[in-house]
């Protein structure tokens, strides 16, 4: 049973266009919410993070925006540029861990110049 | 560098072989944690260790992975008995306490 939905499975986007990433959870026990960029041949790397008493956090050109009442949270990326090309990860964990995490199967993002 | 260190990064093995890998984590991470990751899909937790104890344990981790971390430095993760099924990348992760995650880049697994 998958505990993290990611969608879609893959996106492209023009330069300086808006990439989103969505996900959904089931488990209301969730608390810590990360999204992870991951590069070939990389292991994945924390990009932002949110927790559940906030509904929106902005890093750069990176915004979780997080709907309790719907069980979901999406990953904008403003101002898209070519070395943003990676594939992004959503993930949850439960009792506040940032180690023990769930993640989903991943957006692989392709920004065309 | 101070990254988190995998080796080896590749390992080809026969099925029914043990293998062994190895991560150093970040200096004063107290934290250690081992994920699975296979083609198409986001990792998979494993198993974390807190200093030298192991406190979780993924249903995942059959009993033929083991995991160790003796005097919490270095952790290895060996496979007994490889099947192809193993066959995947296997990503280390270190924290301090329980705060960010930093990832190595894997010692990716196939096994024939």
């Amino acid at each position: 049973q998958q505990q993290v939905k990611q969608s879609p499975q893959s996106l492209i986007v023009q330069k300086g266009g808006i990439s989103i990433i969505n996900c959904a959870y089931e488990n209301t026990a969730f608390d810590y919410f990360p999204w992870y960029q991951q590069f070939p041949g990389k292991g994945p790397a924390l990009l932002i993070a949110i927790r559940p008493d906030v509904s929106e956090k902005k890093e750069g050109r990176f915004t979780i925006s997080f709907n309790k009442s719907a069980k979901q949270f999406s990953l904008h990326i403003m101002d898209s540029q070519p070395g943003d090309s990676a594939t992004y990860f959503c993930a949850a964990s439960t009792g506040g861990s940032q180690g023990n995490l769930i993640f989903g199967k991943g957006t692989k993002l392709s920004v065309k110049p | 560098d101070t990254g988190v260190s995998q080796n080896p990064r590749h390992k080809i093995t026969k099925r029914g072989q043990n293998v062994t890998f190895r991560c150093d984590p970040i200096s004063e991470h107290n934290r250690l944690y081992w994920y699975r990751q296979t083609l198409g899909q986001g990792p998979e937790f494993l198993t974390y260790f807190q200093n030298e104890a192991q406190l979780e344990k993924s249903r995942l981790l059959s009993d033929r992975f083991s995991a160790e971390r003796p005097k919490g430095s270095f952790s290895t993760l060996e496979i007994q008995r490889t099947e192809q099924g193993d066959s995947a990348m296997y990503l280390c992760a270190s924290s301090l306490r329980d705060e960010k995650l930093f990832f190595g880049s894997g010692t990716q697994l196939s096994v024939l």
